[in-house]
């Protein structure tokens, strides 16, 4: 049960910012956003996480709406090498394995 | 820095034949994962490890077997291998013990085992 939504996929030129939206309108006050990205043939890589507040490092920023049913993954200068299969989790840090639902994802694909 | 690796990386085999899947880890990570990824199905957790000789089913865990003996490796085997294992086989870890914020739940994969079943 991946509790969230995605679009299939996007487009985005490269040198772009690409904004990637993730709808969890059933997320609880205990649940965190995880960001995960799978290049093709390769295993996820964790990308990003956050609670409410927005959250930035070194490969994207994560904005969370105030009521926290959406979010939205920046990837401010998107590259072709951005491109991969971004997955949007929600999670609950207090679970004893915070255990990781993969659904879908989106599909991002970088033009040059 | 070897991190975390799989072999063997490409594996065909029978059906009915029994196939061991090797995961290592170099980090000392409390927790390890096995997934497998299908077409249309996504990622989907089969066993898991919370420390060595801690075991638990995931969510897929029919027609496969886990041990942990040592905090670095954690082995897959399929006992009787059918066509519908035919799949990709990521391991994962997670270093939940370490206490940081940002460790808490990342989890790190390997490059994954593909795995013909013929």
């Amino acid at each position: 049960d991946a509790k969230t939504t995605q679009p299939p996929s996007m487009d985005c030129a490269e040198g772009r910012a690409a904004n990637l939206p993730c709808n969890h309108s059933t997320i609880s006050g205990n649940e965190y956003v995880y960001w995960y990205r799978q290049i093709h043939s390769q295993g996820p890589q964790y990308i990003i996480h956050g609670l409410k507040n927005n959250e930035t490092n070194e490969m994207a920023s994560l904005i969370i709406t105030e009521d926290r049913k959406s979010s939205t993954l920046i990837l401010p200068h998107a590259t072709l090498r951005d491109t991969a299969v971004y997955y949007c989790i929600v999670l609950d840090r207090g679970s004893t394995l915070g255990r990781l639902y993969f659904g879908r994802g989106t599909q991002l694909t970088v033009w040059p | 820095d070897a991190g975390i690796t799989q072999s063997p990386r490409y594996k065909i085999t029978e059906t009915g034949r029994q196939v061991t899947l090797m995961c290592h880890q170099t980090w000392s990570h409390s927790y390890m994962f096995w997934y497998r990824q299908d077409l249309g199905h996504g990622l989907r957790l089969i066993y898991y490890s919370a420390a060595a000789d801690i075991t638990d089913k995931g969510e897929v865990p029919d027609g496969y077997v886990v041990s942990r003996s040592k905090t670095e490796n954690f082995p897959l085997t399929l006992e009787s291998a059918t066509r519908s294992q035919t799949s990709v086989y990521f391991c994962a870890t997670s270093n939940r013990a370490s206490g940081s914020r940002r460790s808490y739940n990342e989890q790190f994969f390997g490059p994954g085992t593909r795995l013909t079943v013929l």
